[in-house]
């Protein structure tokens, strides 16, 4: 198992609502990107971060934001949910120049 | 743009039996390649990757992969294949010199190991 964690495992959500995802870093992890995986697919780029400033974006709509602390933790919110939004969230960190990243459990959103 | 193709959607092998899991990719450049592994209900965990070098690569769990430039392919390949081994595959592609865009991953590959 990797250092990632990520919090809440599941949530449910009514369309329209906004919600906040988090993301623990592995120690000494400094870049955090966020992924959506749709049921059936693979992992979708959202954003990173890198010492708190986005420095990377997907072909997402801003309503899909974030925020990095810096203790290298991360949120990703999501304003306007929509039912399309369902999916798992996945969090990934890395260590500045590393090719690789590990991912945690993920965040498995439902939006009803 | 990048792309990562993984042709199969669900491979069948027999424990014991070897096994190959086929990844192609399309992007300019000299991409970093990667194959992830996914079990039920879990996050992707690293397998092994492919930077420069050999083009046999050594990974986790008895994993290997080819490199294999003039195909653009990336195939995962184990000797002798688990029951354990049963579970969702991705190979991922990203560019060293666009290192804010990450991964991309491709559509995955369902591996059932039979006993």
């Amino acid at each position: 198992e990797t250092g990632v964690t990520q919090s809440p495992t599941h949530l449910i959500k009514t369309r329209g609502q906004q919600v906040t995802l988090r993301c623990s870093s592995q120690s000494g992890h400094n870049t955090v990107s966020w992924y959506q995986q749709a049921l059936g697919q693979g992992p979708q780029f959202i954003f990173q971060y890198y010492r708190e400033e986005e420095n990377g974006r997907g072909n997402f709509p801003p309503r899909f934001s974030g925020l990095q602390f810096p203790n290298y933790s991360s949120e990703l919110n999501v304003n306007a949910l929509e039912l399309d939004d369902s999916a798992l969230y996945l969090c990934a960190s890395s260590l500045e120049g590393a090719a690789e990243a590990f991912f945690g459990q993920g965040t498995r959103l439902t939006v009803v | 743009a990048q792309s990562v193709a993984q042709p199969e959607d669900q491979v069948n092998v027999a424990e014991g039996n070897p096994l190959t899991v086929k990844c192609t990719y399309s992007v300019s450049g000299n991409p970093y390649l990667f194959w992830y592994v996914q079990y039920p209900n879990r996050g992707l965990q690293f397998l092994l990757k492919y930077i420069t070098g050999d083009n046999l690569v050594k990974g986790s769990y008895g994993f290997e992969a080819e490199f294999n430039k003039s195909q653009t392919s990336f195939h995962l390949k184990k000797p002798s294949a688990l029951v354990s081994d049963s579970a969702l595959y991705f190979c991922a592609v990203r560019d060293p010199d666009n290192y804010g865009q990450n991964f991309v991953f491709g559509p995955g590959t369902r591996l059932s190991v039979l006993p």
